[in-house]
């Protein structure tokens, strides 16, 4: 159960694309499609922004994508806003109703 | 609208034990999972366990298996988060966050989330 492995931070300008990686292996990102991608701005609470690898919950916008090839997922943000400025936490069930999340990633709107 | 609501802020010396409580409104609490997520200060997020009230079953990552209990109260909606043998490195804000989205309970995403509370260890 270690944890999934995110770069520490990405940053692009606004109105450009930037995408996270999170690798696992196969016991958890790489043997089920149960991923979630979770957004937390300072001081708060994470709040869910793309499950099972690639849906939204009703409120997110399209600008937030989420993909999966063999142990690794991504998010990726198109038309980068301001208020994305955030970190962001990927998060991968690992059978037995354990779950593990991945390191965290700092993104920087220049 | 689900809502979860935490118990206050705690200090606690370092060997002795904590109890953070989690009251649900709304939803369906009992066959409902919430799970509880802590984070240390500047660090990331990482899942401790979770409860299915209904049935009591619970899950625990490996690493606070033997330290830590998850129980439910159904008649109040109310999920407990007990920590043992506290030490510095347990200085954290503890979130708790109910499951949704799964099938037979297996895979789902945590949402919403309660506001945390932080539990502050020192001598």
């Amino acid at each position: 159960q270690s944890a999934l492995t995110q770069p520490r931070s990405v940053s692009g300008s606004p109105g450009q694309s930037v995408t996270i990686s999170c690798t696992g292996t196969s016991s958890d990102v790489g043997g089920y499609n149960f991923v979630s991608w979770y957004q937390q701005h300072p001081g708060k609470a994470p709040k869910v922004m793309i499950y099972d690898v690639n849906k939204r919950p009703s409120g997110v916008p399209d600008r937030f994508s989420g993909s999966k090839s063999g142990n690794t997922v991504s998010l990726t943000i198109s038309g980068l806003q301001a208020e994305d400025e955030a970190d962001y936490y990927c998060c991968s069930y690992a059978g037995n109703n354990v779950y593990v999340f991945g390191t965290g990633t700092k993104v920087t709107v220049l | 609208q689900v809502q979860l609501v935490h118990s206050g802020s705690e200090v606690k010396k370092p060997g002795s034990s904590v109890r953070v409580s989690c009251k649900a409104s709304g939803g369906t609490f009992a066959t409902d999972t919430i799970n509880w997520v802590r984070q240390a200060p500047g660090q990331g997020l990482e899942w401790m366990g979770g409860i299915i009230p209904l049935f009591g079953t619970t899950n625990y990552a490996r690493k606070f298996q033997g330290r830590v209990t998850i129980t439910a109260d159904v008649s109040t909606s109310t999920v407990y988060m007990d920590l043992r043998s506290l030490r510095s490195e347990d200085t954290a804000v503890y979130y708790c966050a109910r499951g949704v989205g799964y099938i037979n309970y297996v895979g789902g995403w945590f949402d919403p989330w309660g506001q945390g509370t932080l539990v502050t260890v020192f001598s």
